[in-house]
């Protein structure tokens, strides 16, 4: 079946850094991606969906300059979590729609996640 | 907030037994999802039923959607211990549409 990875799987950094996350289709192609966040307990709140080519759409509330998303192949994108602070702690997962209608399949399959905490 | 209250929030069972969680949506939908995703990992898909469906079945999992009650619920039959996960259910507007989760329910299965 598809294969979403996600690098590093964790990561500590000191506040006022910035910290890149990688996320990545291995065996199908994926001109869309999403990204979302999630606290302890508590569900997944979509942060921004990541489109190949073409700027990311930010979801309300998230700041764009902060989390700067870039998606340049069909198998790569990255989130950038610009001078992150204790509060940007966070486990952070992607995700890429697969399925027989393409970049709208209705399934999406999902990255392991990429715990961060900032010191 | 479009997102979907799933009920209950918590569930511990004994193994063997049957599981079944809920899941409350709020507008109109094209297909409900659920998925499973165990501490501290990713999320794996485990069934889709769309909107001009009511049951669906994989393999110990069955799967109703009730569009008038803007429902649906996720059955585990004769669970296992392995089967201790929190369980999402989430929905799309349209096909095209990003999925929208619900809360979640953690279930426990006690060997």
């Amino acid at each position: 079946g598809a294969v979403v990875s996600q690098h590093p799987s964790w990561v500590i950094c000191k506040s006022g850094t910035s910290v890149k996350i990688e996320c990545r289709s291995l065996d199908f192609q994926a001109t869309t991606m999403f990204w979302y966040r999630q606290f302890p307990k508590q569900s997944l709140m979509l942060m921004a969906t990541s489109n190949e080519g073409s700027k990311a759409t930010y979801e309300q509330g998230v700041e764009k300059d902060k989390f700067l998303i870039n998606h340049a192949s069909l198998t790569l994108s990255t989130l950038t979590v610009t001078s992150a602070h204790p509060e940007d702690s966070s486990f952070y997962i992607c995700s890429a729609p697969y399925g027989r209608s393409g970049p709208q399949g209705d399934t999406q399959y999902f990255g392991p996640g990429t715990r961060l905490t900032v010191l | 907030s479009q997102q979907g209250e799933e009920d209950p929030q918590a569930l511990s069972i004994q193994e063997g037994e049957n599981a079944t969680m809920n899941c409350s949506y709020k507008t109109s939908i094209n297909n409900l999802q659920w998925y499973r995703q165990n501490s501290g990992r990713g999320l794996v898909h485990l069934i889709l039923i769309r909107s001009n469906e009511r049951e669906k079945h994989s393999g110990r999992l069955r799967v109703t959607l009730d569009t008038s009650k803007k429902s649906s619920s996720l059955l585990i039959t004769a669970s296992r211990a392995a089967d201790t996960a929190s369980y999402f259910c989430a929905n799309k507007k349209s096909s095209g549409d990003k999925l929208t989760f619900g809360t979640g329910t953690r279930l426990a299965v006690r060997p």
